[in-house]
């Protein structure tokens, strides 16, 4: 069974240019979360999508979006990048992300770099 | 709101010493409770995990315990090789209370290095 795939793997911005980010969960999976490492922050939760509707967020400012289509496959959007954008960014998909026993499973992430 | 304390090293050790990596949580209700491995340039991979307390959960000889009373999931190997040098990341799984769904919170992380 494939795993998580993520598109691109690696991506370099300018400051102020927006940028989409794709995953492809594990066939099956209906949900699909996207988080943002950093050195500073570390691991942080982005927001969750579960057929095509968002149902829980982070805490991100509105420059951050996201949406899932029908087959699952979500894209996250970043609109006016700043250098602070700069991190990986992780895509996890599960069964259906309200059992708390459910495994979240990762992709490679796609490692943005704003300059 | 929910948090994840661990050791954030990093720790250096020589190969076939025992590893004990710390990791204590907050969280209301009822977590399951994970430890996610995360090598260089790779996402994260799912180690093991624990649903409820006084699980055991193991791995590639790796085992957490699940210590409601002390609030803790403890990382341990008794044996640790040059292939588990890597970041170690705990993380709890909570309901988020009107959406539905659960979210992760992650600790920082714990950096280990394996020598031989």
């Amino acid at each position: 069974k494939a795993g998580v795939t993520q598109t691109p793997r690696y991506l370099i911005k300018t400051r102020g240019q927006q940028v989409t980010l794709s995953c492809s969960p594990i066939s099956g999976h209906r949900s699909v979360s996207w988080y943002q490492q950093t050195p500073g922050q570390g691991l942080q939760f982005l927001f969750e999508y579960f057929s095509e509707t968002q149902r829980n967020k982070g805490n991100f400012p509105g420059r951050f979006s996201g949406r899932q289509f029908s087959n699952s496959r979500s894209e996250m959007n970043v609109s006016t990048l700043e250098l602070g954008d700069s991190a990986l960014y992780l895509c996890a998909s599960s069964w259906t992300g309200t059992v708390v026993q459910e495994t979240q499973y990762f992709g490679p992430g796609t490692r943005l770099l704003v300059l | 709101g929910d948090s994840v304390t661990q050791m954030e090293g990093p720790v250096t050790l020589s190969e076939e010493a025992f590893l004990t990596i710390n990791c204590t949580y907050t969280a209301t209700g009822y977590p399951s409770l994970f430890w996610y491995v995360q090598y260089p340039g790779e996402g994260l991979q799912l180690l093991l995990k624990a649903t409820k307390a006084d699980d055991k959960g193991s791995n590639k000889g790796f085992e957490a315990t699940y210590r409601k009373e002390t609030t803790s999931f403890h990382l341990e190997k008794g044996s640790v090789q040059v292939s588990d040098s890597a970041v170690y990341f705990c993380a709890l799984g909570s309901p988020y209370s009107g959406a539905g769904s659960y979210q992760l919170t992650f600790g920082k992380g714990t950096k280990l290095s394996v020598i031989p």
